[in-house]
């Protein structure tokens, strides 16, 4: 069964702090994803990678940045967490937009 | 702009019944591809359903089914024979040129027994 997996399902950091979010697949998918979801705004896409070493921004790329060493793995990085950033992050990988987005299970971040 | 609008925050249905969630969408692409996902309380977002913008004929996947009709720019999925299990928010999602996919805000679904 494919998966993608995020490590954390929760997590609580305090404001300034340096906050990172692991991202692992194991289907071999050039492209990942990270998005960020809040209540009545949908997914908004934070930023995507298309290959290993190659990022680009999404919609709202402010205050977040990605590492991508290895093809199986996205980081998202908060470099200075502040309490605007309390979210549900979710990861998603696809081989092709024919098939639709795999899914991680989400981290619910709360910054204090 | 590529902009996916669903105008209904939450939905309810008795179990059994029949229920259509709306989904529109706004692009000058012709080719592009079309998605409802559905994220139970678990979180875990699942594909549900895809529509190829150039086929005609609407997706079907056992209860779930897809309106699709492109001059009119509607993507909305009925599901037959509601089910508690069906409880959920549901997105719709469309993307064409890229693998970016763009997000409705989505709806809450909630089956009543």
């Amino acid at each position: 069964d494919v998966k993608v997996t995020q490590s954390s399902r929760y997590l609580v950091k305090r404001t300034g702090e340096k906050v990172f979010l692991e991202c692992v697949q194991d289907m071999d998918h050039e492209n990942m994803f990270w998005y960020r979801q809040d209540p009545g705004l949908g997914l908004r896409l934070i930023y995507f990678s298309y290959d290993v070493k190659m990022k680009e921004k999404g919609d709202i790329p402010e205050g977040y940045s990605v590492s991508r060493e290895k093809k199986e793995r996205f980081s998202l990085i908060l470099e200075s967490a502040s309490t605007n950033q309390t979210s549900m992050y979710l990861c998603a990988s696809t081989d092709g937009r024919v098939y639709g987005y795999t899914f991680g299970s989400g981290t619910r971040l709360t910054v204090v | 702009a590529q902009t996916v609008t669903q105008s209904q925050p939450e939905m309810s249905v008795q179990e059994a019944e029949t229920v259509t969630l709306s989904c529109t969408y706004d692009t000058s692409e012709s080719d592009y591809y079309l998605f409802w996902y559905k994220q139970p309380p678990s979180r875990q977002m699942i594909l549900v359903i895809r529509q190829e913008a150039y086929k005609q004929q609407n997706a079907t996947e056992n209860r779930f089914s897809v309106n699709f009709q492109k001059a009119a720019k509607s993507f909305s999925l009925k599901i037959s024979d509601s089910q508690l299990g069906d409880a959920a928010m549901y997105f719709c999602a469309f993307t064409s040129g890229t693998y970016k996919y763009i997000f409705g805000t989505g709806t809450r679904l909630k089956v009543l027994a």
